[in-house]
């Protein structure tokens, strides 16, 4: 049973430019959500998607987006990036309807930015 | 508005010894709380929940935390460390409240480094 993939796991990007990541939940799960963890910090919660549509999302700007497929997997895509977006980025899934805080998260995407 | 405070960024610890993490929370209501660990290179993983009960509960690992509702603390305990045990640890809560959506509020980690 695969748990989160996600990819890419390293990439490097220039100011300004745009980049999606990807990520497929562990079978079964119905729910996926994404966090920003900066070096030395506790990851940051950007927003969920449950039923293909956003439905709670964290303290970050309109250029941080995504998008959930039929088939549950989801995009996180970042607009005009900035320095301060250096970050590993995490995805986590989850059955949605309960608060049991069990999420399962994928190994990251660490995102660079010159 | 919910807040999770770690007041330790690392704890060293030799191997075989005792250790205690940890955590406090500010919330004006009832929250659900969690212990989280990430090994180096890898994701977050549960290692214990408090959601209702008994305010001791057993995870993996052999860790445990006791909820203590008076000081808002849940702080992570293992009586005998082993070198593997070398992670980040993550305490974290959900508000009850809100639609069940499992949004985690993190704490700043705790670097747990167990030496021989």
């Amino acid at each position: 049973d695969a748990g989160v993939t996600q990819s890419p796991t390293h990439l490097i990007k220039t100011r300004g430019q745009q980049v999606t990541l990807r990520c497929s939940p562990k079978s079964g799960h119905d729910t996926v959500s994404w966090y920003q963890q900066a070096l030395g910090q506790g990851p940051q919660f950007i927003f969920q998607y449950y039923e293909e549509e956003e439905r709670q999302r964290g303290n970050f700007p309109d250029r941080f987006s995504g998008h959930q497929f039929p088939n549950y997997s989801s995009e996180l895509n970042v607009n005009a990036l900035l320095l301060g977006d250096s970050a590993l980025y995490l995805c986590a899934s989850s059955l949605g309807g309960k608060n049991t805080g069990e999420l399962f998260f994928g190994e990251g995407s660490r995102l660079t930015v010159l | 508005a919910q807040s999770v405070t770690q007041l330790d960024s690392q704890v060293p610890v030799f191997e075989e010894a005792p250790v205690e993490l940890r955590c406090n929370y500010s919330s004006s209501v009832s929250v659900y709380l969690f212990w989280y660990v990430q090994y180096p290179n890898q994701g977050l993983q549960l290692l214990l929940k408090y959601l209702s009960g008994s305010t001791l509960v057993k995870g993996i690992n052999g860790f445990e935390a006791e909820f203590n509702k008076s000081q808002t603390s849940f702080h992570l305990r293992k009586p005998s460390v082993h070198i593997s045990d070398t992670a980040e640890y993550f305490c974290a809560v959900i508000p009850p409240y809100g639609g069940a959506t499992n949004k985690l509020i993190f704490g700043t980690g705790t670097l747990l480094a167990v030496q021989p």
